[in-house]
């Protein structure tokens, strides 16, 4: 099956700056690539996603970009706010029916 | 609407015994979805079913079943819980792919098994 690797594990960043994380996926048949975005004690939500036939998308001070010869996608947060402190997960289509291979997840912390 | 609903927020166990965690959704959502998240860890999938009377394993099955006799609910049952069982436990719904990728997770439950 698909398999779902984030780097780095925790990130901190002053605010104001940007911040990067990195996903690589394993199944080149994989065809969607969201990322969620997980508060202390709440429920991951999405936040932004890509699908195969797109390079990049941006959202605001949000953008993810692809590239699937080397298979990974990776999100960037520009103007990093304090609430932009989280847990940030990718994940990657995987087996049909709308399924998701999720990474371990980044701690990104925004330093005020 | 309420978007995904789960029950209880949090529950105790002892080993061995069992209990059933509910979801509902109310956005007429065909896919629902079981997963698992243990601490510094993604989310796993358990099980997963595409529409009423079907059910399917994902990654993680053994010790869980589920139902899904209506389109609304997906409860999940632990029969003989185990310490390996704690975790915290989200239910997620969504439209099939041709009509949107998005999964919506409902609150979570947080289950400690003694």
């Amino acid at each position: 099956g698909e398999n779902v690797e984030q780097h780095p594990s925790t990130l901190s960043v002053q605010e104001g700056d940007s911040a990067v994380i990195k996903c690589t996926y394993s199944d080149s048949a994989s065809n969607y690539f969201p990322w969620y975005k997980q508060e202390l004690g709440k429920r991951p939500q999405l936040i932004i996603d890509i699908r195969s036939n797109v390079g990049e998308k941006k959202d605001q001070r949000i953008a993810v970009t692809l590239n699937k010869t080397a298979k990974h996608f990776s999100l960037h947060i520009t103007e990093t706010q304090p609430e932009d402190s989280a847990v940030y997960f990718c994940a990657a289509s995987s087996g049909g029916n709308n399924r998701l291979a999720f990474g371990k997840g980044n701690q990104v912390v925004v330093i005020p | 609407n309420a978007g995904v609903t789960q029950t209880p927020k949090f529950r105790i166990l002892k080993i061995g015994q069992s209990m059933t965690l509910q979801c509902t959704q109310d956005m007429n959502h065909n896919y629902m979805y079981w997963y698992r998240q243990d601490p510094g860890m993604g989310l796993k999938l358990i099980y997963y079913s595409v529409g009423a009377g079907i059910t399917d394993k994902g990654e993680v099955p053994n010790g869980y079943n589920v139902s899904r006799s209506t389109t609304e609910d997906f409860p999940l049952r632990l029969e003989l819980a185990a310490p390996s069982q704690t975790s915290v436990y989200f239910c997620a719904s969504s439209y099939p792919q041709d009509r949107g990728h998005e999964q919506f997770f409902g609150p979570g439950t947080r289950l400690t098994v003694l």
